[in-house]
C-alpha cells in the first residue's frame, strides 16, 4: 500500500464549477500537509500548506484535513481554464527530512 | 529572487554517458533535494541534503550521486546512463525540516 493515495484523474470540470481533489494517507505521523500546483512542462508550485488539522482558506482555495479518517482536500470556487493543471498533495512528518507526494491529479477546466 | 534554477532544461544522452545535472538556490535553504517525476508516479525522491557536507539516499538513489560542497549548490551525478533513468529531474529546497518545498522547473532527460 502507497503511503499516500491519489486519483490520477484525468478531473474535467465547466468553468465556475467547484472542483474537490482528495488524497488519502496511511502514516499517523504525517502533521504538515501542502497542495502543488503543476503547469506543463514546469516545477510544482506550492499552493497551499498547512499544519494538522483544520480547514485553511486562500483566495478561491481551501484546504482541508481530517486526520482521524487520513484525509486531505483542496477545494476550488469558481474554478478558471487558468486552473488546468496537475495538483500533487504532500504531506511530512514533524521534524522529517521527507516530504512524500501523491501521483497528482489531472484536472481541465473547460471555457 | 531566482530562487531554485536547474540547468540544463533538456539533455539526451547514450547508453553509458555520464551527465552531472546542476542546482543552485539562492534563498539559503539548508535542505535540498533531488526528485525524479515519471508519468503517473508522482515524485520520488532520489537524493537529499540536510547542509554541507551532508547527503543521504532517498528511495530510488542506485545511479546516481550527489556532492553538497556549498549551501547554494547541490549537483546530480549519473554515471552509465540507463534507458531506465529517461525521466524528468526536479531539484527542490527547504529552510528547515519544517518548511514547505520550493521547485526547480526540472530537466527532462532522455537516454537512448
Amino acid at each position: 500500500q502507497k503511503e499516500v493515495e491519489q486519483d490520477p484523474g484525468p478531473l474535467s470540470v465547466p468553468e465556475g464549477a467547484i472542483v474537490s481533489l482528495n488524497c488519502t494517507y496511511s502514516n499517523s505521523a504525517f502533521q504538515y500537509f501542502m497542495w502543488y500546483r503543476q503547469y506543463s512542462r514546469k516545477g510544482p508550485e506550492l499552493l497551499m500548506y498547512t499544519y494538522s488539522s483544520g480547514n485553511k482558506e486562500d483566495g478561491r482555495f481551501t484546504a482541508q484535513v481530517d486526520k482521524s479518517s487520513k484525509y486531505i482536500s483542496l477545494f476550488i470556487r469558481d474554478s478558471q481554464p487558468s486552473d488546468s493543471a496537475t495538483y500533487l498533495c504532500a504531506m511530512s512528518a514533524n521534524g522529517g527530512f521527507k516530504t512524500i507526494f501523491g501521483a497528482g491529479t489531472r484536472l481541465f477546466v473547460k471555457a | 529572487n531566482a530562487g531554485v534554477t536547474q540547468t540544463p532544461k533538456f539533455r539526451i544522452l547514450k547508453i553509458g554517458q555520464s551527465m552531472t545535472l546542476q542546482c543552485t538556490q539562492d534563498m539559503n535553504h539548508n535542505y535540498m533535494y533531488w526528485y525524479r517525476q515519471d508519468p503517473g508516479m508522482g515524485l520520488k525522491l532520489i537524493y537529499y541534503s540536510v547542509g554541507a557536507g551532508i547527503t543521504d539516499k532517498g528511495e530510488v538513489p542506485n545511479g546516481y550521486n550527489v556532492s553538497r560542497s556549498t549551501t547554494e549548490d547541490f549537483p546530480l551525478r549519473l554515471e552509465l546512463a540507463a534507458p531506465s533513468q529517461t525521466s524528468v529531474y526536479f531539484c527542490a529546497s527547504k529552510q528547515d525540516s519544517d518548511s514547505p518545498l520550493h521547485f526547480g522547473n526540472g530537466t527532462r532527460l532522455t537516454v537512448t
